[in-house]
């Protein structure tokens, strides 16, 4: 079974706006990690929060991680364009030996000029 | 610094074929895994490999096998194709098994006919 959903499922927003995007599991983690993936290519490595953190920063995101409601979120201020892809969380869950990541179905994100 | 690097790019073959992919990780890590990502879904964990030795593994049928290199390089090998076998496939490479960022290569898509 999916240890992560990430909620919605696809977004669309203006240039300018915030985008949120929201992720629930069902396993205490280690870690959780959000990633972005651009038209089926590479996956590009966004922010990792570890189970003893709230909340991290980096650039124009921010993620937040609750680990009483086993969700995150992550938030990507004054959005561009080039932000158009898909986001992916993945937990490391606490019972693997660590490095097995779960990941979710994304959210499609379009961010239009 | 080189990253995570794939080939190749894009494979076409045909059911009941055997396939090998490669990988190469980014300078410095030591730790390979591979995912499977079928069209409009998260990437599901394979294998991962640490030290030549396959540590963890997912839900994925003997057909699918790896090696590891001394040189940290790996390969992922598939017999038997079937049609549910096209994917992109995804190499992420890391410091060690533990709990740390795992950087992803291109990807390899696979189209079995």
């Amino acid at each position: 079974s999916q240890q992560g959903e990430e909620d919605p499922q696809a977004l669309s927003i203006q240039e300018g706006e915030n985008a949120t995007m929201n992720c629930s599991y069902k396993t205490s983690i280690n870690n959780l990690q959000w990633y972005r993936q651009n038209s089926g290519r590479g996956l590009v490595h966004l922010i990792l929060i570890r189970s003893n953190e709230r909340e991290k920063h980096s650039g124009r995101l921010r993620v937040t991680l609750d680990t009483s409601k086993k969700s995150s979120s992550l938030l990507i201020t004054a959005s561009r364009a080039a932000d158009t892809a898909s986001y992916f969380c993945a937990t490391d869950v606490i019972y693997n030996q660590g490095g097995k990541l779960i990941f979710g179905q994304g959210t499609e994100l379009s961010v239009k000029p | 610094d080189a990253g995570v690097t794939q080939s190749p790019t894009h494979l076409i073959k045909t059911r009941g074929q055997q396939v090998t992919l490669r990988c190469s990780p980014k300078s410095g890590h030591d730790t390979v895994s591979w995912y499977q990502q079928a069209l409009g879904q998260g990437p599901q964990f394979i294998f991962q490999y640490y030290e030549e030795e396959e540590r963890q593994r997912g839900n994925f049928p003997d057909r699918f096998s790896g090696h590891q290199f001394p040189n940290y390089s790996s390969e992922l090998n598939v017999n038997a194709l079937l049609l549910g076998d096209s994917a992109l496939y995804l190499c992420a490479s890391s410091l060690g098994r533990g709990q740390e960022t795992q950087y992803f290569g291109p990807g390899t898509r696979l189209l079995v006919l």
